[in-house]
């Protein structure tokens, strides 16, 4: 079956720097990813999502690359804020379904 | 709405009891999913709608668990006889196409059986 990893279960932070959360996933045939961001009691967040034919995506603050060639995917948040700690999912689309992986904790120490 | 919205937020059940979780999409969403989300755990898939066809319930773990969207708008899980590990956070998510577009969450319910 597929999977979806996440090198890293926690990553801190210091307020301002850059994050970089990486992501692992098995299933070649994917063809569209989404990284969500979820806090505490509350339901997934969409951030940003990439195709399988681009490499690299852009939002505010937020930049997905996508490495085909060994299935890796990562999320870099610039200047990282107290409000971005919470838990980042990475979700891969094949068939009807998103497989999301376990996620990173991101903490961010002011 | 300006999201997706679930009801109810909490829902305690007693063992052997019955739930229905309802989901109202984003208006004119055509997808919509419903995800299983345990504690420390990232989303697991329970089922996939069209409009109102169920076009997958791969995920849907026993036949105690059954989901409808009648009019391609509003669905409803529905959990019969509800078991202890049937606690969890159960999430429902639309979208606009009918594949690879984005994908938006609700809040979700979360139900504790005890």
């Amino acid at each position: 079956g597929e999977s979806v990893g996440l090198h890293l279960p926690t990553l801190s932070v210091q307020e301002g720097d850059n994050s970089i959360i990486n992501c692992a996933y098995s299933n070649s045939a994917s063809d569209y990813f989404i990284w969500y961001k979820q806090e505490s009691g509350k339901g997934p967040q969409f951030i940003i999502d990439i195709r399988s034919n681009m490499d690299k995506r852009q939002g505010q603050r937020v930049t997905v690359l996508l490495n085909k060639t060994v299935k890796h995917l990562s999320l870099q948040i610039a200047a990282t804020q107290p409000g971005d700690s919470a838990v980042y999912f990475c979700a891969e689309n094949t068939g009807n379904q998103f497989y999301f992986g376990t996620g990173t904790s991101l903490t961010v120490i002011p | 709405g300006a999201g997706v919205s679930q009801s109810p937020r909490y829902k305690v059940a007693k063992r052997g009891q019955d739930v229905a979780l309802r989901c109202d999409p984003i208006s004119g969403h055509v997808s919509l999913f419903w995800y299983q989300q345990a504690l420390g755990q990232g989303p697991e898939f329970l089922t996939y709608f069209q409009n109102e066809a169920q076009l997958d319930k791969s995920g849907l773990p026993s036949d105690r668990f059954f989901a409808e969207r009648p009019e391609g708008s509003v669905s409803t899980l529905k959990i019969q006889r509800t078991q202890q590990e049937d606690s969890a956070v159960y999430l429902c998510a639309s979208s606009r196409g009918s594949m690879n577009t984005e994908a938006f969450f609700g809040q979700g319910t979360r139900l504790t059986v005890v």
